[in-house]
């Protein structure tokens, strides 16, 4: 079954540590993205990457930091800098980076900082 | 700047009956629009894309949408809503030929009642 998987899909941390959202994709897509998500705003771009070894910054990306080691995996750490933390993380896969490829979205992971 | 402005940020609607969720962009330059849906706790599935050609785009669910250049709109209707369309959907808009740099609304919530 191909699909995108993000782990945990709650999860809490103390102000001022820093945490790392996993996303995996096993659909052999280039291209992967991390958006937050919160409530009214729609989503927002924090980091794109379209091939290993590869990533920009999206429109957020200040507190935020992310690698692409391997096509399947681009964690996202949210560090200490980054003010407010609490969101929804989605973290979306695509076969390439053209406007005509379809972005999947993971389950999404819930950060609660308190 | 670009921006993708959804009017309705919550729209109730009793179950058969037709729904048009408004979405309305700023832009000069050509653009590609996207609908998104959202359930509770989970990622975006893409509903439907207009990238060229018909200006009414048929998609997943018994959706479609009409591109409306002149108006820069992208309405997004059902003619019959079923208890299960309830959700979260998006409107989103990719302005540049390069990447996939989704401007997103801020959502709209559809709530079918029975």
């Amino acid at each position: 079954d191909g699909g995108i998987t993000q782990s945990p899909k709650y999860l809490f941390r103390k102000e001022g540590q820093n945490v790392t959202l996993s996303c995996e994709q096993n659909l052999n897509h280039d291209a992967m993205y991390w958006y937050r998500q919160d409530p009214g705003q729609g989503l927002r771009l924090i980091y794109y990457s379209q091939i290993v070894n590869d990533f920009q910054k999206g429109d957020i990306a200040e507190g935020y930091s992310v690698s692409r080691e391997k096509k399947e995996s681009f964690p996202l750490t949210v560090t200490s800098a980054q003010k407010n933390p609490t969101a929804f993380y989605l973290c979306a896969s695509s076969i390439g980076g053209r406007v005509t490829d379809t972005q999947y979205f993971g389950p999404g992971t819930r950060l609660t900082v308190l | 700047a670009q921006s993708v402005t959804q009017l309705d940020s919550q729209v109730p609607v009793f179950e058969e009956a037709p729904v048009e969720l408004r979405c309305n962009y700023s832009s000069s330059v050509s653009v590609y629009l996207f609908w998104y849906v959202q359930y509770p706790n989970q990622g975006l599935q893409l509903l439907l894309k207009y990238l060229s050609g018909s200006t009414l785009v048929k998609g997943i669910n018994g959706f479609e949408a009409e591109f409306n250049k002149s108006q820069t709109s992208f309405h997004l209707r059902k003619p019959s809503v079923h208890i299960s369309d309830t959700a979260e959907y998006f409107c989103a808009v990719i302005m540049d030929n390069y990447g996939q740099n989704f401007v997103f609304g801020p959502g709209t919530r559809l709530s079918v009642l029975p």
